[in-house]
């Protein structure tokens, strides 16, 4: 079965700093991977995605996230956040080729930005 | 419409009634989710139906939770007998084509349900 960990629950940082938000699944075959966002007071929505081709993803507002195999991670980066960026941030992960494989979460990562 | 669409917004219900929360896909997804996001606790999975085989209901915390697909369009989640601790806001998803590329899911504004 799948799973995804984030390891950090809660990320405080001033505006201009540079984030990296960590996200590891664990499934060992061909995945589809996705970090999703949640605006204050706004649904879910998707800042990028990886399905295959270059591991490094470029997504909305500046974000990227690289998928490196070996690793089972999906890290998320942006260089220079926003007090804007304030949100929470979901990893997820589905399994390729199995029409049973349902999106599975991690558990979220809050990010603060001091203006 | 265009969108994930939930029904009702908000819902205050009473220790012990029941109720049943509404999710409209968009047109032609053939998945569909339902997550509950609680203060702190992330998403967690509670039911997948895909197409015309048995939802996958591994995630719903009691036999008080259920849920149905009609026409492989509109659910309905059921939560009978509320208990304060199922306080939270219940999501629906959907996309298309599981298992595939380009099968990221779609979510709706949420449920907030609050049992008092």
């Amino acid at each position: 079965a799948q799973s995804v960990s984030q390891h950090n629950h809660h990320v405080i940082l001033s505006e201009a700093a540079s984030l990296e938000l960590g996200c590891n699944y664990s499934y060992g075959g061909t995945v589809n991977l996705f970090w999703y966002v949640q605006y204050p007071g706004q649904h879910l929505q998707l800042l990028l995605k990886y399905f295959s081709g270059d591991p490094l993803v470029k997504g909305i507002k500046g974000f990227e996230a690289e998928f490196i195999k070996s690793k089972f991670s999906f890290n998320l980066r942006k260089p220079s956040v926003q007090w804007s960026d304030t949100a929470e941030y979901f990893c997820a992960v589905n399994a390729r080729y199995s029409s049973a494989s349902k999106i599975i979460f991690g558990s979220g990562t809050r990010l603060s930005i001091r203006p | 419409g265009a969108g994930v669409s939930q029904s009702p917004s908000n819902k205050v219900t009473e220790k012990g009634k029941d109720v049943e929360l509404r999710c409209d896909p968009i047109s032609g997804h053939t998945a569909l989710y339902w997550y509950r996001q609680s203060l702190g606790q992330g998403l967690e999975f509670l039911i997948y139906f895909q197409g015309n085989s048995a939802p996958d209901k591994s995630g719903l915390p009691s036999d008080r939770f259920s849920a149905e697909r009609t026409g492989g369009s509109v659910s309905t989640l059921t939560i009978q007998r509320t208990q304060q601790e199922d306080s939270a806001v219940y999501l629906c998803a959907s996309s298309q084509r599981p298992g595939q590329a380009n099968t990221e899911a779609f979510f709706g504004q949420g449920t907030r349900l609050t049992v008092v």
